[in-house]
């Protein structure tokens, strides 16, 4: 069964513009969540999708947004991008949306100008 | 939401047993107690959760306070495949709250 895909694994990008990434969860998991990772916050929860809607949302700015398709694939968007931006952005799938283990992927790394 | 506390880092010799401890203080009656780790470049993995019991699996065992306020993940014999960041969360209703920064273990040959 292939693991959690994310593309693309690194992008580069100016302040202002905005970036997509993409998220395909492990076939039959119905729940995506993204992370942002940076060195001086850790992990932090962006938001959840299951069944193409939003469940949870963490606290982040709505310059970021999300959304799932009814295959479960996933994007997040970033628009008006900031220097701060800057950061390892992990996906994570399971089948549902109780307590059961989160599969990651290897993250996108976005790299803001 | 409920937060979790863990050191910075801890080191440990190969082959010797870890113990890497964590404080929920706040958590509340349903949140489960999950164990991630991440290996340098790549996305967390899962070790291991529970409520209210112990839990043994085949890479670790979960200690768990009678009062929920603390628990220990325990390798018993750490190789230097184990050397990365261990995370600490509480989960409610399967919703993954803040990983924070983990503890960074170090494994010494």
């Amino acid at each position: 069964k292939a693991g959690v895909t994310q593309t693309p694994r690194y992008l580069i990008k100016t302040r202002g513009q905005q970036v997509t990434l993409s998220c395909s969860p492990i076939s039959g998991h119905r729940s995506v969540s993204w992370y942002q990772q940076t060195p001086g916050q850790g992990l932090q929860f962006l938001f959840e999708y299951f069944s193409e809607t939003q469940r949870n949302k963490g606290n982040f700015p709505g310059r970021f947004s999300g959304r799932q398709f009814s295959n479960s694939r996933s994007e997040m968007n970033v628009s008006t991008l900031e220097l701060g931006d800057s950061a390892l952005y992990l996906c994570a799938s399971k089948v549902q949306s109780t307590n059961e283990k989160l599969f990651f992927g290897s993250g996108t790394q976005l790299s803001v100008l | 939401d409920a937060k979790t506390t863990q050191p910075n880092s801890m080191e440990s010799n190969e082959e010797e047993p870890v113990h890497l401890p964590c404080n929920h203080s706040t958590i509340s009656g349903t949140d489960y107690i999950h164990w991630y780790r991440q290996l340098p470049s790549q996305g967390p993995e899962y070790v291991i959760h529970g409520l209210t019991s112990n839990v043994n699996n085949r890479m670790a065992s979960l200690a768990i306070a009678e009062d929920r306020k603390s628990s220990t993940l325990i390798l018993h014999r750490a190789t230097l495949r184990d050397a990365a960041v261990y995370y600490c969360i509480l989960t409610y209703s399967g919703y993954a709250l803040n990983f924070g920064k983990g503890t960074s273990l170090l494994v010494t040959p």
